[in-house]
Order: structure tokens, then C-alpha cells, then sequence
């Protein structure tokens, strides 16, 4: 079965900061791979995903994420940090049927002015 | 086009009493899930419905039971609520076998006492 692990719970950078979060997943077979992002109080937002082709993926808010198959990782990078992206960012994989996916247990992102 | 709409936003039972959690998309999605949210826990999946007419269990199940009741609503039921189900419950779309990408309602915040 897959699963995922987002090592850090919570991760604080200062405005204008680069970023990168990490997720490490485990799954047999190739991957489909997501980032979600909750802000508070609302529900989740697709940041970007990864299903084949070119393992750096542009997602929206000028977020990007790369898939690194060796290292079983894909981890969301954004170069500068506003203190709008403050919020709690989910990894997720998906399963080979039935559209079901697993989360990580997301890292709250907090940001410094 | 209204997405994925759950009803109701926040909800308090006592323990014991029973409730329906009702969520509706409108975006001729096939699949359809619910979620729990618990702080430091990430989303966990209650169960799942890949199309009209078939359910199946995620990772948290008991205590809970589903109806896919047409393509468009998926309802949830706590027959016997107990405190340990407080929590944010969401539901989630998705629309083509395969796509994986999936839309999430507001969520229902449920406190069971």
C-alpha cells in the first residue's frame, strides 16, 4: 500500500525567504503524485501534481515540485515566500484504481514579517 | 457551477444522538470521498465511492456508514456519534477514472460531547 511522509510538522521562513518542503513517499509502481495547500478555516486547493514527463512540475501561486525517483521524494519549492502562502501544505499519492488517494500528515507553514 | 457543497457547516451532537453529513457536486464527477481531518493527523479516508451504486471503506470506516445516492450526493452517517469522531469532516470529488485530481468542499465541523 502506499504512503506518505512529510518529515516536518512545521517549518517557519521569513517573507521574501526561499522555500522547499519535504515529502517522501513509498508506493511499488510509478507514482501519481500532489500537493494540496489549506488555509485556514477553508478546505484544500490543488498546488500542482505529477504524473509523468518532465519531473519539474509548475503548479499555481509560484509554487513548483520535483519528482526524484532515486530519493522517492517530491518536494514543493517556492524561491520567495509571501506572507499570504501562510497555511498547512499536504503531500498526496495516489493509488492504481478507484481514484483514491493517501495524505501526508501536512507541514504548517508560518511566516516571519 | 457550485463544486462540492456540504451541508451542514458545524454541527454539535451528544454522544449517542446520530446524523447525516450531505455532500453534493455538480461537476458529473464519478468519485466521491470522505474525509476526517484531525490536528497532526493530515486527512484520513473514511470511505470512498468510485461510481452510482458501489462504496468502499478507507482507512477509518467504523463507526460510520455511506450512501452513494445518485451520481451527484454522497451522504455520511454516524448512526451513534462518540466523541472520538469529533472532528472536520470533508468531502471530495474527482472526475475521470485515472485523473486523480481531486475537489474538495468547505468541510463540517462536527463536536460530538
Amino acid at each position: 500500500a502506499q504512503s506518505v511522509t512529510q518529515p516536518d510538522i512545521h517549518i517557519t521562513v521569513s517573507e521574501g525567504a526561499s522555500l522547499e518542503l519535504r515529502c517522501n513517499y513509498s508506493y511499488g509502481a510509478t507514482p501519481y503524485l500532489f500537493w494540496y495547500v489549506q488555509s485556514p478555516g477553508q478546505g484544500l486547493q490543488l498546488l500542482l501534481k505529477y504524473f509523468s514527463g518532465d519531473t519539474l512540475v509548475q503548479g499555481i501561486k509560484g509554487f513548483e515540485a520535483e519528482f526524484k525517483r532515486s530519493q522517492s521524494s517530491f518536494n514543493l519549492r517556492k524561491p520567495s515566500v509571501h506572507w499570504s502562502d501562510a497555511a498547512e501544505y499536504f503531500c498526496a499519492v495516489g493509488a492504481d484504481r478507484d481514484d483514491k488517494i493517501i495524505f501526508g500528515k501536512g507541514t504548517r507553514l508560518h511566516i516571519l514579517p | 457551477n457550485a463544486g462540492v457543497t456540504q451541508t451542514p457547516k458545524f454541527q454539535v451532537l451528544k454522544t449517542g444522538q446520530s446524523m447525516t453529513l450531505q455532500c453534493a457536486q455538480d461537476m458529473n464527477h464519478n468519485s466521491m470521498y470522505w474525509y476526517r481531518q484531525d490536528p497532526g493527523m493530515g486527512l484520513r479516508l473514511i470511505y470512498y465511492s468510485a461510481s452510482e451504486g458501489t462504496t468502499d471503506k478507507g482507512e477509518v470506516p467504523n463507526g460510520y456508514n455511506v450512501s452513494r445516492l445518485n451520481k451527484r450526493e454522497f451522504s455520511l452517517r454516524l448512526e451513534s456519534a462518540a466523541p472520538s469522531q469529533t472532528s472536520v469532516y470533508f468531502c471530495a470529488s474527482c472526475g475521470r477514472q485515472g485523473n486523480y485530481e481531486q475537489y474538495f468542499g468547505p468541510g463540517t465541523r462536527l463536536t460530538v460531547t
